[in-house]
């Protein structure tokens, strides 16, 4: 069994377009994350949700906007895509605890063309 | 969180003993010491993680200087599989989960 699996695994779009990144993790953690991977290969958290609760928005454009409607899922949806969105996004995560550690997913590879 | 100093890349030769090492001299009591890899085309791997002690498991061995100011990670008997960035991380005790990545060490295992 995966332990954070995310779908789709790849996304072709058009600037403009709306589109959705799914994740669910089965390891009953507590908290949730999205990462962003770069074309130059560096790894930024996005966004952390600890039971359902925002706890980190890394300054992110409003274009993007994650949903957890349960603590095994975080969505992350992004509207009016641009060619600067082009990126690989990983769903994580932990529970919180002393040292909270971290799984990642397989990453999710959006090309926006 | 303190920052980790890495070299960019290393070299193993397979069925040897890789030793990734990891300065964190800025680091502070109440910070760990995590490692990860990512494999191409992967997510990142969580693999070993320390405080003080040494710690080992059935992916690697993470040696801690005693004054905490840097530290190794063994990989004790590279296969070409092990070929990946590797990333030391220091974080604070009970952090909200935000992992700062560095440009890590690229470990090319060689046949």
């Amino acid at each position: 069994d995966t332990a954070v699996s995310q779908t789709p695994k790849y996304l072709v779009t058009q600037m403009g377009n709306d589109k959705s990144i799914k994740c669910e993790q089965n390891l009953g953690h507590d908290t949730m994350y999205w990462y962003k991977q770069d074309s130059k290969k560096f790894l930024k958290i996005m966004f952390s949700y600890n039971n359902k609760e925002l706890i980190i928005n890394e300054t992110v454009p409003n274009r993007f906007s994650p949903k957890s409607p349960d603590k095994a899922h975080l969505n992350l949806h992004i509207n009016s895509l641009e060619l600067g969105d082009s990126a690989v996004y990983f769903c994580a995560s932990s529970q919180w605890d002393r040292e909270n550690t971290i799984y990642f997913g397989e990453g999710s590879w959006l090309t926006v063309v | 969180d303190a920052k980790t100093t890495q070299p960019p890349s290393m070299d193993c030769a397979e069925g040897r003993a890789a030793n990734l090492p990891c300065n964190h001299s800025t680091i502070s009591g109440n910070e760990y010491v995590y490692w990860y890899r990512q494999i191409h085309s992967q997510g990142p791997q969580y693999i070993i993680h320390g405080l003080k002690n040494n710690e080992t498991n059935e992916m690697a061995s993470l040696i801690i200087t005693e004054d905490r100011k840097s530290s190794t990670l063994i990989l004790p008997h590279a296969t070409l599989r092990d070929t990946a960035v590797y990333y030391c991380i220091v974080r604070v005790e009970g952090n909200t989960g935000k992992l700062i990545f560095g440009q890590g060490t690229t470990l090319q295992v060689k046949p």
